[in-house]
């Protein structure tokens, strides 16, 4: 069964430093999103992506944070300079034409 | 002080009883309804969706049952099995490819 692949499983990184996630969607999907979720928390949109550009975004997701599709796999979310709060999982997700939202596993973030 | 995390809510059965998870939605408009399970360290994983044009949809062990009325939503989970035991999610969308908006989310225990 297809699924969306996230790297790195775990990330610690220092406040004001930047990261990457990554994430590489379901091949013939075409909408991408970053979710979130603090330790404890329900899940919060981010973003979501499609032909290239932002089709919507949360609160959450300021000045901070860029999404990129590189090539034609990968999905990174980057954050350019991390805070204690932005200490979460990050989940990746795809879509195709009709429903069928797919998450990955997630990457923890941890900010120190 | 500050609440770093929500405390979810708990459902306890005993081994081989039905489950019933219930979640109430936010918007009159949405049109697509799903259930997750999340185990611990994991992502969101599909487990039974319903489009608001129907009131009941039956998957294996799992029934969903969709109230619009009083925008209601419920996973009914059969002969419930330890490992049916995680954190269970409903979302809602307004439409296909839409952000997804997920609910606080209950614990489900299962006890042998």
């Amino acid at each position: 069964e297809p699924e969306v692949t996230q790297t790195p499983s775990h990330q610690v990184t220092q406040m004001g430093q930047e990261v990457i996630l990554r994430c590489v969607p379901i091949s013939n999907h075409l909408y991408f999103y970053w979710y979130r979720q603090i330790l404890g928390q329900k899940v919060e949109f981010l973003v979501s992506f499609y032909n290239n550009e932002i089709s919507e975004k949360s609160e959450i997701f300021d000045d901070q944070f860029s999404v990129e599709r590189p090539d034609g796999s990968n999905f990174t979310l980057k954050i350019r300079s991390t805070k204690l709060e932005d200490s979460a999982m990050y989940f990746c997700a795809s879509s195709g034409m009709f429903y069928g939202y797919t998450f990955g596993s997630g990457t923890r973030l941890t900010v120190v | 002080g500050e609440n770093v995390g929500l405390h979810l809510p708990t459902l306890s059965v005993q081994e081989g009883d039905n489950s019933i998870i219930n979640c109430a939605y936010s918007n009159s408009a949405s049109d697509y309804f799903i259930w997750y399970k999340q185990e611990s360290g994991k992502g969101p994983q599909f487990i039974i969706d319903i489009r608001s044009n129907m009131d009941k949809r039956q998957g294996q062990r799992v029934t969903v049952l969709l109230n619009k009325t009083v925008k209601h939503l419920s996973l009914q989970i059969a002969a419930t099995q330890p490992g049916d035991s995680a954190v269970y999610f409903c979302a809602e969308l307004p439409g296909a490819n839409s952000k997804l908006t997920f609910g606080k989310g209950i614990t489900l225990s299962v006890r042998p």
